[in-house]
Order: structure tokens, then C-alpha cells, then sequence
């Protein structure tokens, strides 16, 4: 069965630190997908990656895939209160691409 | 943003009574999805759709239905709804190509009391 394991679970620090969130599975994903959920609202996608190795950046947040595919990070620099949200990982099932498996989140709040 | 929308928004009802939530989508995309949402479970899937009338379950499809009869609409029956329904569901709908993303309607907040 696939897993996506996400740590921590809850993080609250303040604004300008940085910060590492995980998501972890056992299993091989052919590719990552990292979500954002403000409260109230739908995830909102933030990235893909595909390739192992693969770094990507979004202005403040990097995003690396592990190299055997099986795990991601997201690293946010100088965090903002903007930045508050639940972060979500998923990944797609072995038996279709249309179907994702998720994690259960890191909720992170940024204080001003 | 994806042309999504969930009706209602919220909804308190009863043990026992039936419920039916719409999504409405104006982006033809194939897929359409159901989950619900909990705390310390993530997303979990009920339904999903990949065609009109075509249907199949996911992990946690017991005491739900689902019905799409038209591209644009999927909709997720309680059949009875329990306490343990009580959750915020979210409609989603996707290409269905790899790697592709889903976006995701608003939610809607069920209370089964």
C-alpha cells in the first residue's frame, strides 16, 4: 500500500525564519505533486516534480524530490504570514495517474 | 480559477436523513472527483468519475453514491447520512494525464448531527 507521510504535522514559527517541511513514503512515485490549502478553501496546486534529483523554485519556496523518488522537501526562506496555509504532498497511485494518494498535511502558521 | 462550484456551501442535517451535494464544472475536463476531508487524514476519496455514467469507488466509498449524468455535474449522495459523515467535502476535476494537477472546488461543510 502507498503512504505519503508528512512531517511535522503542525509547525508555528515566526516570520523571516526558515523552514523544511517533509513528505516520505516508502514507496517509489514516478512524480510529487505540492499543494497549498488556505482555510475555507481548495488545495491549490504550487508544484510537480518529476525527476529525481529535481529542484524547483517558487520565489521564497524550493522543492526537491529525492533522488530514488521517494520522498520531497519544501524549504521555505523568510517566511511570511502569507506563507500560512496547509501544505499538502500527493503523489499518483501505481494503478493509474488520475488517481492521487495524499498526505495529511503540515499545517504551518507564520507569526508576525 | 477553475470553474468550479460545490453547492451547498454548508449544510446541517439530521441522522438518517439523505443528502445530496453538487459540483458543477465549466471546464469539461474528464475526470471528476470526490473526497473528503478530515483532520490528521488529508484527502481521502470517495468517488471519482472518468465519463458521463462512468464511475468507480475509492477508499472510503461505504454509505456513499455518486451519479453524473452530464459532463458538467457529479454528484455525491448520503444514502443516510451518519455522524460519522460529518466532514468538509471537496469536488475536484482533472485532465487525468500524468502528473496532472486537480483543482478543487470550495467545499462544503456537513454537519450530521
Amino acid at each position: 500500500t502507498q503512504l505519503l507521510e508528512q512531517s511535522p504535522q503542525f509547525l508555528s514559527i515566526q516570520e523571516g525564519e526558515n523552514l523544511t517541511v517533509y513528505c516520505n513514503s516508502s514507496s517509489v512515485f514516478s512524480s510529487l505533486q505540492w499543494y497549498r490549502q488556505e482555510p475555507g478553501e481548495g488545495p491549490v496546486l504550487l508544484v510537480t516534480v518529476v525527476t529525481g534529483g529535481e529542484v524547483k523554485k517558487l520565489k521564497r519556496l524550493t522543492f526537491q524530490f529525492g533522488d530514488a523518488r521517494k520522498d520531497s522537501s519544501l524549504h521555505i526562506t523568510a517566511a511570511q504570514p502569507g506563507d500560512t496555509g496547509l501544505y499538502l504532498c500527493a503523489g499518483p497511485t501505481e494503478d493509474s495517474n488520475y488517481q492521487l494518494i495524499w498526505g495529511a498535511g503540515t499545517k504551518l502558521i507564520i507569526k508576525p | 480559477d477553475a470553474g468550479i462550484t460545490q453547492s451547498p456551501r454548508h449544510k446541517v442535517t439530521e441522522t438518517g436523513t439523505p443528502v445530496t451535494l453538487r459540483c458543477h464544472q465549466t471546464e469539461n475536463h474528464r475526470y471528476m472527483y470526490w473526497y473528503r476531508q478530515d483532520p490528521g487524514h488529508g484527502l481521502r476519496l470517495i468517488h471519482y468519475s472518468y465519463g458521463v455514467k462512468d464511475t468507480d469507488k475509492g477508499e472510503v466509498s461505504d454509505g456513499y453514491s455518486v451519479s453524473r449524468s452530464k459532463t458538467e455535474d457529479f454528484l455525491l449522495t448520503l444514502e443516510s447520512a451518519t455522524s460519522s459523515q460529518t466532514s468538509v467535502y471537496f469536488c475536484a476535476i482533472s485532465l487525468g494525464t500524468h502528473a496532472d494537477t486537480q483543482y478543487f472546488g470550495p467545499g462544503t461543510r456537513l454537519t450530521v448531527l
